[in-house]
């Protein structure tokens, strides 16, 4: 079982409202990734980081900004919600040496009304 | 461009038959393959890979075929029981992962 962790599990909110995704682990990996993924669909990369004070796009564009300031944390922000965010949020890391095995958080189910 | 993609979006099986799940992909530069499962309302998770250099990777159960010639990748489990009903995802590395549509698999008492 993975150490990484996504807070809140689900969410339900107004359009125009800001949130944070909050993602965390605690096997002190150095790579983090947000996904966005769509009932059975694939996932999409939206940001991911290297480290510390390190924060890249993804291959899917996308409104939502993130934060590395410490290694365990991995914040997703939307600053204006809006019903097309409505989505699953995947967090997960890697250990720098092999970066291809990521282990996923549960996600955090958005719906924004 | 790169594409990962799965044949069949649904399969199936009966408990303790065999299951094949298949994955084609575009990019022949990927060096890397990766299956993952997913269950319902939870994160994938990592099932078993193969490095390009290779054809055959066993895990326990389950077993990853390569075909660089035709591109294609499959992901074979043995004896499937019903905790294998998941939706099982293909990624092949050529910089970032790249995640397929995922094949449903639903196992029949």
């Amino acid at each position: 079982e993975a150490d990484i962790y996504q807070t809140p599990r689900y969410l339900v909110i107004g359009t125009g409202k800001k949130i944070t995704l909050e993602c965390s682990q605690t096997m002190g990996h150095d790579k983090m990734y947000w996904y966005q993924q769509d009932p059975g669909m694939e996932l999409h990369l939206i940001h991911y980081s290297y480290g510390v004070n390190s924060t890249e796009k993804g291959d899917l564009s996308s409104e939502s900004t993130v934060s590395r300031i410490r290694t365990e944390h991995f914040p997703l922000t939307l600053e204006s919600a809006r019903p097309s965010h409505t989505s699953q949020y995947l967090c997960a890391s890697s250990e720098w040496e092999s970066e291809e095995t990521q282990y996923f958080g549960p996600g955090t189910r958005l719906l924004v009304l | 461009g790169e594409n990962v993609g799965l044949h069949l979006p649904t399969l199936s099986v009966q408990e303790g038959d065999n299951s094949i799940i298949n994955c084609a992909y575009s990019n022949s530069a990927s060096d890397y393959f990766i299956w993952y499962k997913q269950e319902s309302g939870k994160g994938p998770q990592f099932i078993i890979d193969i490095r390009s250099n290779m054809d055959k990777r066993q895990g326990q159960r389950v077993t990853v075929l390569l075909n660089k010639t035709v591109k294609h990748l499959s992901l074979q489990i043995a004896a499937t029981q019903p905790g294998d009903s998941a939706v099982y995802f293909c990624a092949e590395r050529g910089g970032n992962l790249i995640f397929g549509k995922g094949t449903k698999l639903s196992v029949k008492p």
